[in-house]
């Protein structure tokens, strides 16, 4: 299963852009590049997802490097509820996820 | 469309019984997939299912795992002769089963303590 490498915490101030990377230097032409993230006590929830092009969506951005090794998902403004571990996966054929240890962030008022 | 349902939320068992969980998709996904996952870690793939067709287990899935889905709807995941190490969440998701890249829908979890 392909990898990918995430920081294990950021911190960030509420109401200011937060910025996630992910290093993925062994992805494959096919491999699409999915986001979760996970509250406290709840299961995964999707964030976003893509291939080669930048992505948005009303969560968030999803910035991918022109050589596809490595990926930022951006919260443009990060809020308390945005606090949660984020998870940067690769997707091959198939539906299977598999997770990292990803992301903690911590946002403060 | 009420989200994937997952019954019990929380179990406690003594090493050695069994126990199953019960996990209710979203209505008309075809796929269902399990995963588990311990303290620190994400989740890890267990298995997934396309309509009643078991079509991948992961090496994680011991012989004292099952699931199924014996209508295409709900699914079960039975754990006998519980262990120590068993004890987790064990989450469920479902997706539509259209397209290849879909978006999974995860439910609560179940959490599994096992004495």
């Amino acid at each position: 299963d392909a990898k990918t490498t995430q920081p294990n915490s950021m911190e960030s101030n509420e109401e200011e852009p937060v910025h996630l990377p992910c290093n993925h230097s062994t992805i494959s032409g096919t491999d699409y590049i999915h986001w979760y993230r996970q509250l406290p006590s709840q299961g995964p929830e999707y964030v976003i997802h893509g291939l080669t092009s930048n992505v948005n969506n009303r969560m968030a951005s999803l910035a991918i490097a022109e050589d596809r090794k490595s990926s930022t998902l951006i919260l443009h403004r990060a809020t308390l509820r945005d606090a949660a571990v984020y998870y940067c996966i690769l997707m091959e054929y198939g539906n299977k996820l598999v997770f990292g240890a990803g992301t903690i962030l911590r946002v403060k008022s | 469309d009420t989200g994937v349902s997952q019954n019990p939320r929380h179990k406690i068992t003594k090493r050695g019984q069994n126990v199953t969980f019960r996990c209710d998709p979203i209505s008309e996904h075809n796929r269902l997939y399990w995963y588990r996952q311990t303290l620190g870690q994400g989740p890890e793939f267990l298995t997934y299912f396309q309509n009643e067709a078991q079509l991948e287990k992961s090496r994680l899935l011991s012989d004292r795992f099952s699931a199924e889905r014996p209508k295409g709807s709900f699914s079960t995941l039975e754990i006998q002769r519980t262990e120590q190490g068993d004890s987790a969440m064990y989450l469920c998701a479902s997706s539509p089963g259209q397209i290849v890249q879909e978006t999974q829908y995860f439910g609560p979890g179940t959490r599994l303590l096992v004495l």
